[in-house]
């Protein structure tokens, strides 16, 4: 079961850098999607999230980008910082109350001082 | 900030033992769910809870596995007879009443089956 893909399973940027993570769904059900930041043994951390109806959601530093008609989504983080460096998640939900998610197998971002 | 806690962080059992995860979510949260991730592999959604019932259970959710809101505060995963494959790391999450929110999660349960 594939429905969230990222196909990046590492990233390396440089400090001050733009980092670019992606993630592609199938299913067309998905309204809403998420991006999770997680540190070994710890939980993943709610990071930022867009629904459906935006293309486009910002926050600081932290930017992420809908293209509905690709199933395609990336978040942006500009500047990179050191403290970056972790597994970043991309997650997607059906509407309705319950709303759990579906996750992609995540990221590994390394960002170099 | 309120957050949502896990015990043990740890666990080693033997297989077929019984365990028992436990969490507290958030106070006025209203929806509880289970994940777990095997080493390795993609975090994958087990249950969810809400109004004191399951609304929702995955195929790995088998009759192995219980829930429960014992007391209005605790969530609690129960395994009853573990297998070398349930081993993995277990979060627990919770979720207010609105639709488009977050879900936050503990820092997760090891559990090693021996």
């Amino acid at each position: 079961d594939q429905q969230v893909k990222q196909n990046s399973p590492s990233l390396s940027v440089q400090e001050g850098r733009i980092s670019i993570l992606n993630c592609d769904y199938t299913n067309s059900m998905f309204d809403y999607f998420l991006w999770y930041k997680k540190y070994p043994a710890e939980g993943p951390t709610f990071l930022i999230s867009i629904s459906s109806i935006k293309d486009k959601n910002e926050d600081g530093r932290f930017t992420v980008f809908l293209n509905k008609s690709a199933k395609h989504l990336s978040l942006h983080i500009v500047p990179s910082q050191p403290g970056d460096s972790a597994v970043y998640f991309c997650a997607a939900s059906v509407a309705g109350n319950n709303r759990k998610l579906i996750w992609g197998l995540g990221t590994s971002l390394a960002v170099n001082p | 900030e309120p957050e949502v806690t896990q015990t043990p962080s740890h666990q080693v059992t033997q297989m077929g033992q019984e365990v028992i995860l436990r969490c507290v979510p958030i106070s006025n949260h209203l929806y509880f769910y289970w994940y777990r991730q095997i080493l390795g592999q993609k975090v994958e959604f087990l249950v969810s809870f809400y109004n004191n019932e399951i609304s929702e259970k995955s195929e790995i959710f088998d009759d192995q596995f219980s829930v429960e809101r014992p007391d209005g505060s605790n969530f609690t995963l129960k395994i009853r007879s573990t297998k070398l494959e349930d081993s993995a790391m277990y979060f627990c999450a919770s979720k207010g009443r609105a639709m488009n929110t977050e879900a936050f999660f503990g820092q997760g349960t090891r559990l090693t089956v021996v």
